[in-house]
């Protein structure tokens, strides 16, 4: 079974500074990795995601990701924090095991909280 | 393009009733999946649903049951609801092409409080 870890349940960040969120997973197969925003009492925004090819994955709203098999992680940055930022983070994986798609195990979350 | 909407936004009921919460997905997709989000947790995957057959479970009990319509929509049905049922449920929409199904899109929720 798979499973995610986000290290830090918060993270603080002055505005202009580099931002980075942790995610570690465990999967049997290959996975697809993802990371979600959300926003106080919103569902879950896709921010970027991992499937094949390319390890760099950049998103949404200047965020980019790396996945690293070696390390089994899928860290979540963005070089400048803007107060807009400041929301839930949740790291998902899905494991394709090419009989259908499993749904989504998403890490606790980290909360982001941007320092003016 | 109207994304994925979930009816309804909030809902109380008592230790013991039923509840039905209902979903339409993203235009253009087919598969239906839905997850819990107790306070303070990230969501916890319930079922997903495709070609009106759920066609994966997460750990959750028989009380928690679904269905899809013809037109992709969904419903999540709860039975003998529990305390720790309080949570919001999240439903999410996503393409099913070659067996393949991994871009989630994500509802706003219903927020369930359970007294």
């Amino acid at each position: 079974a798979q499973s995610v870890t986000q290290l830090g349940s918060h993270v603080s960040v002055s505005e202009g500074a580099l931002v980075l969120l942790r995610c570690n997973y465990s999967s049997s197969v290959p996975p697809y990795l993802f990371w979600y925003v959300q926003y106080p009492n919103q569902g879950l925004q896709l921010l970027l995601k991992y499937t094949t090819g390319a390890t760099l994955v950049k998103g949404i709203n200047g965020f980019e990701a790396e996945f690293k098999k070696s390390e089994t992680s899928f860290h979540l940055t963005k070089p400048s924090a803007h107060m807009s930022d400041a929301a839930e983070y949740f790291c998902a994986v899905s494991d394709y095991s090419g009989g259908g798609a499993d749904g989504l195990t998403f890490g606790k979350g980290t909360h982001l909280i941007i320092q003016p | 393009d109207a994304g994925v909407t979930q009816s309804p936004t909030h809902l109380i009921k008592t230790r013991g009733q039923q509840v039905t919460l209902r979903c339409s997905p993203k235009s253009g997709h087919d598969t239906v999946s839905w997850y819990q989000q107790a306070l303070g947790q990230g969501p916890q995957f319930i079922f997903q649903y495709y070609e009106e057959e759920e066609r994966q479970r997460g750990n959750f009990p028989d009380r928690f049951s679904g269905h899809q319509f013809p037109n992709y929509s969904s419903e999540l049905n709860v039975n003998a609801l529990l305390l720790g049922d309080s949570a919001l449920y999240l439903c999410a929409s996503s393409r099913t092409v070659q067996s393949a199904s991994y871009e989630q899109y994500f509802g706003p929720g219903t927020r369930l409080t359970v007294t």
